[in-house]
């Protein structure tokens, strides 16, 4: 069975400073993909980053990047010179590619305090 | 390009009756998730569709809960006879099927509080 482990519960940094959030997956297959999603006060679900299984490659975007170790079946997001609206609870989610249904299994969730 | 809606966003109801929530999903996405979060929790799957054939159900998904697309657009999610223990935020998310997989895009969750 398909298992994502977010161990950190909760961080608070100051704004300015960068902060990792950590995420560890498990799974049989071969074939599957990897997400963040960030959660604000608002309750609504945003879509942060989708990796396949064959991708290792690191990912930039903006202020956000993510390093994806397939050796220790980890998934860590990285937030640089963290702000204030960046403070959300962050979900990481494993689909597998079993069947038809690629439904997603989630960890717990980080919540993130950024202090101004 | 509309995301994902679900009507109502909070609903407060008593222990044994019946409520009914609906997601609207994006408009060109033939697939449809519904997820249950308690609080402090990751949402957990509870169904899927693919166009309007309901293909997964979790075992989460008591007799007491029932889902519908019936025209392969909008979806309906009913639950019976409610539980203090169904008091929850029901998400609502919709892919496309492109390829082997999808991005799920959530709407913003319907809140039920069973007194």
């Amino acid at each position: 069975a398909q298992k994502v482990t977010q161990a950190q519960t909760e961080i608070s940094v100051v704004e300015k400073e960068d902060v990792t959030l950590d995420c560890v997956y498990e799974t049989r297959d071969t074939t599957y993909y990897l997400f963040w999603y960030k959660q604000p006060p608002s309750g609504e679900l945003v879509f942060l980053i989708r990796r396949n299984s064959f991708d290792e490659q690191n990912e930039i975007s903006g202020r956000y990047s993510w390093n994806f170790q397939k050796s220790t079946s980890s998934f860590n997001f990285t937030i640089t010179a963290s702000q204030v609206v960046d403070s959300a609870v962050y979900f990481c989610a494993l689909s597998e590619l079993t069947g038809a249904n690629s439904k997603l299994t989630f960890g717990k969730g980080i919540t993130l305090s950024v202090r101004p | 390009d509309t995301g994902v809606s679900q009507d109502p966003r909070h609903k407060i109801t008593k222990r044994g009756q019946n409520v009914t929530f609906r997601c609207d999903p994006i408009s060109e996405h033939n697939r449809l998730y519904w997820y249950r979060q308690t609080l402090g929790q990751g949402p957990e799957f509870l169904t899927y569709f693919q166009n309007e054939a309901q293909l997964e159900k979790s075992r989460l998904l008591s007799d007491r809960f029932s889902a519908e697309r019936p025209k392969g657009s909008f979806s309906t999610l009913e639950i019976q006879r409610t539980e203090q223990g169904d008091s929850a935020m029901y998400l609502c998310a919709s892919g496309a099927h492109r390829t082997s997989t999808d991005t799920q895009y959530f709407g913003p969750g319907t809140r039920l509080t069973v007194l």
